[in-house]
């Protein structure tokens, strides 16, 4: 069974670093294919994707957000992190890792996510 | 950036009707080497995480209630239900992962 677990500050000053930690269980990011990714919703909003990691420690970013984030695994612990610098009160929001598709025996990945983390409240305020 | 877009923003539909969403990608995201659409569904229920219905389009979740089903290719999709149960009550959401991933804003699906 996979689970994962979002967990970090659920306040953060404007200008400082968010750092979040994604603790998950069922599987392995060192198992070829599996990916895992970082998912936001501000409240009454819109989901919105931050940025995905691979077994191969391939990292994708969104295009408007990359300059300030970056993702990085420790497979030993089985947790992957995020760090967005310079938060803002736009970037208050729910905070979700969630597990990635994959090939499931086909060959073809999917970036698509069946697996989420109940998420983690951020607000962003001074 | 590939854009998302949905419609309708709302839509309250009878019980035990048919409901109909529409997601519509700025360009295809049919690859030709796999002729497959890199498209998912979700559905959403207030204060859970999203739940995926569909990838490749129209691949279904296990789990999921046939009356559920994704079809659509190119640049233009559909999410139906075919039989509208209390249940499905939630907002929905494509999601392209041809170039990075993006999401659609949502549809809110009710109860007439």
């Amino acid at each position: 069974q996979i689970t994962l677990k979002e967990s970090g500050p659920t306040l953060v000053k404007p200008t400082q670093t968010l750092t979040l930690t994604c603790t998950f269980s069922g599987f392995s990011l060192s198992t070829s294919g599996v990916g895992v990714g970082w998912i936001r919703q501000p409240p009454g909003k819109a989901l919105e994707w931050l940025t995905l990691i691979y077994w191969n420690d391939e990292k994708r970013y969104s295009p408007s957000l990359k300059s300030r984030l970056t993702i990085t695994k420790d497979t030993s612990k089985n947790q992957v992190v995020l760090t967005m610098t310079n938060m803002d009160s736009v970037d208050t929001a729910t905070y979700y890792c969630a597990h990635r598709v994959g090939a499931r025996g086909s060959g073809w990945y999917s970036d698509s996510f069946d697996i989420w983390g109940q998420g983690t409240v951020v607000t962003v305020s001074s | 950036d590939i854009v998302m877009t949905q419609s309708p923003d709302f839509l309250a539909v009878s019980l035990g009707e048919r409901a109909t969403i529409n997601c519509k990608s700025s360009q295809s995201i049919l690859y030709s080497s796999n002729n497959k659409n890199y498209l998912a569904w979700y559905q959403q229920k207030p204060g859970q995480p999203p739940k995926l219905l569909f990838y490749w389009a129209s691949t279904r979740e296990s789990g999921v209630p046939d009356r559920f089903s994704g079809s659509g290719s190119g640049t233009d999709f559909t999410l139906t239900i075919s039989s509208l149960q209390a249940e499905d009550v939630a907002v929905y959401y494509c999601q392209q992962y041809y170039s990075t991933v993006t999401f659609g804003p949502g549809t809110k699906v009710d109860i007439k």
